[in-house]
C-alpha cells in the first residue's frame, strides 16, 4: 500500500474551514484515499473516501488532485468537537480485507 | 445495532498472565481486525480475518493469537502478557457480503496495562 505524509499538527478557528493536506505520491491506480479521525482515545471514525473524483458527504469534502498524488480533506465549518487526530490512508478498496495501515495522522486543534 | 462491542474496557495483567480480549459485531460484516495503539502513536494492525475460519497476520502479530469461529466474534488472545503489550486495543469490522461499502467500524477499545 502507498504511504502517506501529513503535517503533524494544525490549528483552525471555530467556524472556519479546516483544510487538511495529505501527500501520497506513490499511490497506484487501484488505491483509494480514505480519511478517518480519532477523537480523544475513542475508536477511529470513518469520514470519507475517494478514488479520483472529488467527494462530499455530510461530514466533509475530499479534493484529490488530478495526478492523485495529493489530497485535501475539508471540514467546511469546524467546531470544537472536530478537534481530533485525522488519518489519511491509501488502500485498495475491494481487496482492503480489513487491513488499514495508519500513520501518525494530523492533530487538528479547533480553537474558539 | 450495537455496532462493534469490546470487553473488557480496562484490564490490568501481571507479566506472564494470559487473557482474551473479546470483540463482537452485529452488522453481519465479513472482515474483522485487531489493532493496537501505543501512547502518541497511530494504530498498528495485529491480526485480521476475512471470514469465519480465516485469519491472517498483520504488522505486529507476535504474542497474540486469534480465531474466528463465527461471523460475529473475533477474540484476541494474549498468550503470556509482557509490559510491551501495554496498549489500547481496538477491534474493527467492515464489509457486508454483496455490499459495496468497505469502511471500517471501530469498537471503543480495551485499555490494557501489563505490570
Amino acid at each position: 500500500d502507498a504511504k502517506t505524509t501529513q503535517p503533524t499538527s494544525m490549528d483552525c478557528a471555530e467556524g472556519r474551514a479546516a483544510n487538511l493536506p495529505c501527500n501520497h505520491s506513490t499511490i497506484s491506480g487501484n488505491e483509494y484515499v480514505y480519511w478517518y479521525r480519532q477523537i480523544h482515545s475513542q475508536g477511529p471514525q470513518y469520514i470519507i473516501h475517494g478514488l479520483k473524483n472529488n467527494e462530499t458527504n455530510e461530514m466533509a469534502s475530499l479534493i484529490i488532485t488530478e495526478d492523485r498524488k495529493s489530497s485535501t480533506l475539508i471540514l467546511p465549518h469546524a467546531t470544537l468537537r472536530d478537534t481530533a487526530v485525522y488519518y489519511c490512508i491509501v488502500s485498495p478498496r475491494s481487496s482492503n480485507t480489513g487491513k488499514l495501515i495508519f500513520g501518525q495522522g494530523t492533530t487538528l486543534q479547533v480553537k474558539p | 445495532n450495537a455496532g462493534v462491542t469490546q470487553t473488557p474496557k480496562f484490564q490490568v495483567l501481571k507479566t506472564g498472565q494470559s487473557m482474551t480480549l473479546q470483540c463482537a459485531q452485529d452488522m453481519n460484516h465479513e472482515y474483522m481486525s485487531w489493532y493496537r495503539q501505543d501512547p502518541g502513536m497511530g494504530l498498528r494492525l495485529i491480526h485480521y480475518s476475512v471470514g469465519a475460519g480465516i485469519t491472517d497476520q498483520g504488522e505486529v502479530p507476535n504474542g497474540y493469537n486469534v480465531s474466528r469461529s463465527t461471523t460475529e466474534d473475533f477474540p484476541l488472545r494474549l498468550l503470556s502478557a509482557a509490559p510491551s503489550q501495554t496498549s489500547v486495543y481496538f477491534c474493527a469490522s467492515s464489509y457486508r457480503l454483496g455490499g459495496t461499502d468497505y469502511e471500517q467500524y471501530f469498537g471503543p477499545g480495551t485499555r490494557l496495562t501489563v505490570t
